[in-house]
């Protein structure tokens, strides 16, 4: 079974600083999303990793994908009040058009 | 606005009633998903649909059932929920994987609570 972990849970943070968002998982995958949500919101995408070392950046977010490792990280830099949300990562089951099993999620509130 | 829409976005039932969920999804893509959200759990996909045909169906119980007339549309069908049911229901939509970018795009929800 499929599993998807992620850690921190729970972060708290002041605005100009750093922190990692760490994603294991247990199954290989070559593929692995980051996902959005605000309170009361969908889900939104960040960010698609397809491959073994890809690495994306949108503004102070930057996402990495370590398939041998099973490992992706998600990377705030200099944080900002905006970017408090709850932040998903997500394997898809299988190959083809399958669904996602996702982390628990990371509930990250910047302070001011 | 992702291009998926849902129907409606909050829904209070008894847990002898039927009513049934709506997703249209106008981006073209031809497979959907069904996903539960509550505050106990992560988020679960509850079924798959590629092409019109059910691919994936999660252990997800009968008194959850969906349909997917046409590839742009997606229903979930309820009756005799229990409280326990209450969540945020999302319906995703996306292209079949190809080997290059596939992404799930996500309808606002429906809010449901069953008393």
């Amino acid at each position: 079974e499929l599993k998807v972990e992620q850690n921190p849970l729970f972060l708290s943070m002041q605005e100009g600083k750093n922190y990692t968002i760490y994603c294991n998982y247990s199954t290989t995958s070559d593929r692995l999303y980051w996902y959005r949500q605000d309170p009361g919101k969908s889900l939104e995408s960040l960010f698609v990793l397809l491959s073994n070392g890809a690495v994306k950046q949108e503004g102070r977010l930057m996402a990495s994908l370590d398939t041998k490792a099973r490992l992706s990280t998600l990377h705030i830099t200099a944080a900002v009040h905006d970017l408090s949300a709850t932040y998903f990562c997500a394997v898809p089951t299988g190959g083809g058009a399958d669904g996602l099993t996702f982390g628990k999620g990371t509930h990250l509130i910047i302070q001011p | 606005e992702t291009g998926v829409t849902q129907t409606p976005r909050h829904l209070v039932m008894g847990m002898t009633n039927k009513k049934s969920l709506k997703c249209e999804q106008h981006l073209g893509h031809n497979a959907m998903y069904w996903y539960k959200q509550s505050a106990k759990k992560p988020l679960e996909l509850m079924f798959v649909y590629n092409f019109k045909e059910q691919t994936e169906n999660n252990s997800v119980p009968s008194r959850f059932s969906p349909e997917c007339p046409n590839s742009s549309h997606l229903f979930l069908h309820l009756h005799t929920l229990q409280p326990e049911d209450s969540a945020l229901y999302l319906c995703a939509s996306s292209q079949p994987w190809t080997g290059d970018t596939y992404e799930q795009y996500f309808g606002p929800g429906t809010r449901l609570t069953v008393t």
